[in-house]
């Protein structure tokens, strides 16, 4: 079982740019949640998707949007991009339905930079 | 959301006990207590959790306080392995209109030494 994977590892992006993030989910898990990790904070929630549609969202603004895929694999897309979106970005994956502590398994991460 | 409140910085010897303290005094009924941890350059990782008995699993045990207003994680003997930001969480029960997000505070960060 590969767990839950994300690509790209490191990510450089200019101010105003746009970029996607990737991330495939634990086999058997259905629900992708996408995390915002500034350096010496705690994560912060971004959203949830499940059943490719978003169904919980943080307070991000709209910059921030994401989609899910009929395989559960997720993206989050950021246009417009600040100097303050530089963190790492994670991605967890979990089972609505099967595991009900909803224990969620975590990514490496995406580190993006933008200058 | 409830909000739970830890120690910054923690440190510990090698294979010697640690206990990691919590305090949510807002807890709801429906509250579960989760801890994840963070080693360095990884994502975090689920450790334990639990509603209102003590717990224990392969990697630690969660003491949970009888009004439920604080815990503690405890770490049976801390290995270098063990050095990592712990996050205590505070999660609504199982079922569909539940279990979304996860509320990170900033975490105790545990150093081990040799």
């Amino acid at each position: 079982d590969a767990g839950v994977t994300q690509s790209p590892t490191h990510l450089i992006k200019t101010r105003g740019q746009q970029v996607t993030l990737r991330c495939s989910p634990k086999s058997g898990h259905d629900t992708v949640s996408w995390y915002q990790q500034a350096l010496g904070q705690g994560p912060q929630f971004i959203f949830q998707y499940y059943e490719e549609e978003e169904r919980q969202r943080g307070n991000f603004p709209d910059r921030f949007s994401g989609h899910q895929f009929p395989n559960y694999s997720s993206e989050l897309n950021v246009n417009a991009l600040l100097l303050g979106d530089s963190a790492l970005y994670l991605c967890a994956s979990s089972s609505l339905h099967r595991d009900w502590s909803y224990e969620q398994y975590f990514g490496p991460g995406t580190r993006l930079t933008v200058t | 959301d409830a909000k739970t409140t830890q120690p910054n910085s923690m440190e510990s010897n090698e294979e010697e006990p640690v206990h990691l303290p919590c305090n949510h005094s807002t807890i709801s009924g429906t509250d579960y207590i989760h801890w994840y941890r963070q080693l360095p350059s990884q994502g975090p990782e689920y450790v334990i959790h639990g509603l209102t008995s003590n717990v224990n699993n392969r990697m630690a045990s969660l003491a949970i306080a009888e009004d439920r207003k604080s815990s503690t994680l405890i770490l049976h003997r801390a290995t270098l392995r063990d050095a990592a930001v712990y996050y205590c969480i505070l999660r609504d029960g199982p079922g569909y209109n539940q279990g979304g997000k996860l509320i990170f505070g900033q975490g105790t960060e545990l150093s081990v030494k040799p």
